[in-house]
């Protein structure tokens, strides 16, 4: 059983269009994150969701549009995608205790915008 | 923005050598923690140190913490090709409403020589 999955894995899609990336945790974590990992391979925090709720947003722009039906989903929507937004897009979770926020992965989600 | 940063940037040894990498953070911290991320793949954990110890091991990895100066080491004994990879340091901390937030360093690509 996949810890953290999130889908789909590669994605393609032309400027301007929307686009959405679901991910989904089995672990009972409260607390779920969605990062984004640059050609260079920097790894930004984008959002933390803490039992459906939102609690850290690292000045995405607004056209990034996390949406949590429960605390084990946590799906990430784009809108009016640009090409700068082309990287690789990971999903985690942790347990959100302050002396134990070991976080598991998924697998990543590259999306290419052409 | 980004917390930690790790040095070397890049790191090529021979197998059956040592590897050390070094990360520095900014902020206080509840804890750190290494990751390593495949090509191509997801973040895996390695290994959390919280603030108030100073040395963690587990099996070849040993993780050190000063707090006063805000840094932190990964170090690699008798390497494998396996260990070929990128390493991130973490730091997690607590913030609104008891969230945590895992913040990541911009990582050591790890080259191991045959």
């Amino acid at each position: 059983d996949t810890a953290v999955s999130q889908t789909p894995k590669y994605l393609v899609t032309q400027m301007g269009n929307d686009k959405s990336i679901k991910c989904e945790q089995n672990l009972g974590h409260d607390t779920m994150y969605w990062y984004k990992q640059d050609s260079k391979k920097f790894l930004k925090i984008m959002f933390s969701y803490n039992n459906k709720e939102l609690i850290i947003n690292e000045t995405v722009p607004n056209r990034f549009s996390p949406k949590s039906p429960d605390k084990a989903h946590l799906n990430l929507h784009i809108n009016s995608l640009e090409l700068g937004d082309s990287a690789v897009y990971f999903c985690a979770s942790s347990t959100g205790g302050t002396m134990n926020t070991e976080a598991f992965f998924g697998q990543g989600t590259r999306l290419t915008v052409v | 923005s980004q917390q930690g940063e790790e040095d070397p940037q890049a790191l090529s040894i021979q197998e059956g050598e040592n590897a050390t990498m070094n990360c520095s953070y900014k902020t206080s911290i509840n804890n750190l923690q290494w990751y390593r991320q495949n090509s191509g793949r997801g973040l895996v954990h390695l290994i959390l140190i919280r603030s108030n110890e100073r040395e963690k091991h587990s099996g070849r990895l040993r993780v050190t913490l000063d707090t006063s100066k805000k840094s932190s080491s990964l170090l690699i004994t008798a390497s494998r090709a396996a260990d070929t990879a990128s390493y991130f340091c973490a730091t997690g901390s607590a913030g609104y409403s008891s969230a945590s937030k895992i913040i990541f360093g911009s990582g050591t690509r790890l080259s191991i020589r045959p």
